[in-house]
């Protein structure tokens, strides 16, 4: 089935430290891809997305990510995280062929930030 | 530009009650978006509007939800006979799809949060 897979639902890490998080799409074809960042209790904010071209996107607050065609994906990393990246990470597609513009979402990954 | 306005920012109901809410959309994005997050899930798509026009429908939309643009501008989603199961963080999303090319994203706004007692 056609779909967005995180992987990973939460995620601890140490302030400082570096952050990847996953995210797998399956596709007959290359959706376009994004990453959106939600706190608690508001609206979804995006840090980035993929159409086509440079495989590596870079975003807002300091992420990036990379666009992997032959593994189907498109990860979010951050070299080094701040305790106000603790957040709700979600991977959303448009999917590929879609005129519609509507997004499919995958289940988030909550992310923790250790001081 | 003040982005996408959702109003309430909550709401709590009981069961059996009609709410409606309120989406102001980037004023000039022609696609208005509803989408609905239940607790630990991603936004789930319900419903689109290009301009005026309804052009798709989620099969999570039962017939208890209904969705107008009537101008163009802004945008109301009624549940009515609410249920339990309604309560969720509905999601408003606007853009300007088609205007600046087919390379372009949904701006949200903070969402509606309904609980259904």
């Amino acid at each position: 089935a056609q779909s967005v897979t995180q992987p990973d639902i939460h995620i601890t890490v140490s302030e400082g430290a570096s952050l990847e998080l996953r995210c797998n799409y399956s596709y007959g074809a290359t959706p376009y891809l994004f990453w959106y960042v939600q706190s608690p209790g508001q609206g979804l904010q995006l840090l980035l997305k993929y159409f086509s071209g440079d495989t590596l996107v870079q975003g807002i607050k300091g992420f990036e990510a990379e666009f992997k065609r032959s593994q189907s994906s498109f990860n979010l990393r951050k070299p080094s995280v701040h305790w106000s990246d603790a957040a709700e990470y979600f991977c959303a597609v448009v999917p590929p062929g879609s005129n519609t513009g509507k997004l499919i979402f995958g289940q988030g990954t909550t992310l923790q930030v250790k001081p | 530009d003040t982005g996408v306005s959702q109003d309430p920012r909550h709401k709590i109901t009981k069961r059996g009650q009609n709410v409606t809410f309120r989406c102001d959309p980037i004023s000039e994005h022609n696609r208005l978006y509803w989408y609905r997050q239940t607790l630990g899930q991603g936004p789930e798509f319900l419903t689109y509007f290009q301009n005026e026009a309804q052009l798709e429908k989620s099969r999570l939309l039962s017939d208890r939800f209904s969705a107008e643009r009537p101008k163009g501008s802004f945008s109301t989603l009624e549940i009515q006979r609410t249920e339990q199961g309604d309560s969720a963080m509905y999601l408003c999303a606007s853009s300007p799809w088609g205007r600046q090319g087919m390379n372009t994203e949904a701006f949200f706004g903070q969402g509606t949060r309904l609980t259904v007692v």
